[in-house]
């Protein structure tokens, strides 16, 4: 696709569902990341996948935290047992990976997440 | 792991310059980026240091003092459109390539 694109674009859920944010990177980009932005916050990182290697998970918040690569393109991040301060934005981005380090991250237009 | 500073908001006048500036710690600087974000978007990439000095782009120029721990983003010709969060992002060199950290975010309102 053109962009990165994200799914649902708006999530509303009761406290204690289980929800999953789907994440399609740009067709061709290695490397795929996930943020997570409260209101008024700054970017919050959670995970960072490239290629085979093992992910980044060193920002999950907590073990209800987890997320998929699969064949190397669509991500799922999934979120169990909701609470209420899991509201917020979640941001995913994608990059190619080179060795430069300048690889810019392009970022999709978010899932707006609600936890009541 | 990284403390990065930037200030909350600054207002100007169309057709003035804002110098955005930040401030960070980290174990092993390993690259600075600014990001835009307009409200309710995502952010957009705007410029990269990693050697010190001056980056142009245009009306916005991004700069870098690692030995300071410094940078900052500088908008010239201010223009309604620009108003917008800015977000200084650093990659340390003890975390893995992906890994940026950023800062809050500084809201830049341009008023008329």
């Amino acid at each position: 696709g053109a962009g990165v694109s994200q799914s649902p674009s708006n999530k509303v859920t009761e406290k204690g569902k289980d929800v999953e944010l789907r994440c399609d990177p740009i067709s061709g980009h290695t490397a795929l990341y996930w943020y997570r932005q409260s209101l008024g916050q700054g970017l919050e990182f959670l995970i960072y996948f490239q290629g085979n290697s093992a992910p980044d998970k060193s920002g999950l918040p907590s073990d209800r935290f987890s997320a998929e690569r699969t064949g190397g393109s669509v991500s799922t991040l999934t979120i169990q047992r909701t609470q209420q301060e899991d509201s917020a934005v979640y941001l995913c981005a994608s990059s190619l990976e080179g060795l430069a380090g300048q690889e810019t991250q392009y970022f999709g237009p978010g899932t707006r997440l609600l936890v009541l | 792991g990284q403390n990065i500073d930037q200030p909350t908001e600054m207002t100007a006048t169309e057709g003035a310059i804002v110098q955005i500036n930040c401030t960070y710690q980290t174990s092993g600087f390993n690259g600075l980026f600014w990001y835009q974000q307009h409200a309710g978007e995502a952010p957009t990439f705007l410029s990269y240091n990693v050697l010190d000095g001056l980056e142009e782009k245009g009306r916005f120029s991004s700069f870098l003092s690692r030995s300071k721990g410094y940078s900052y983003l500088l908008l010239k010709e201010l223009q309604m459109k620009d108003s917008a969060s800015y977000l200084c992002a650093v990659r340390d060199r003890t975390d893995s390539w992906g890994k940026l950290q950023f800062g809050a975010g500084t809201q830049v309102v341009v008023t008329p």
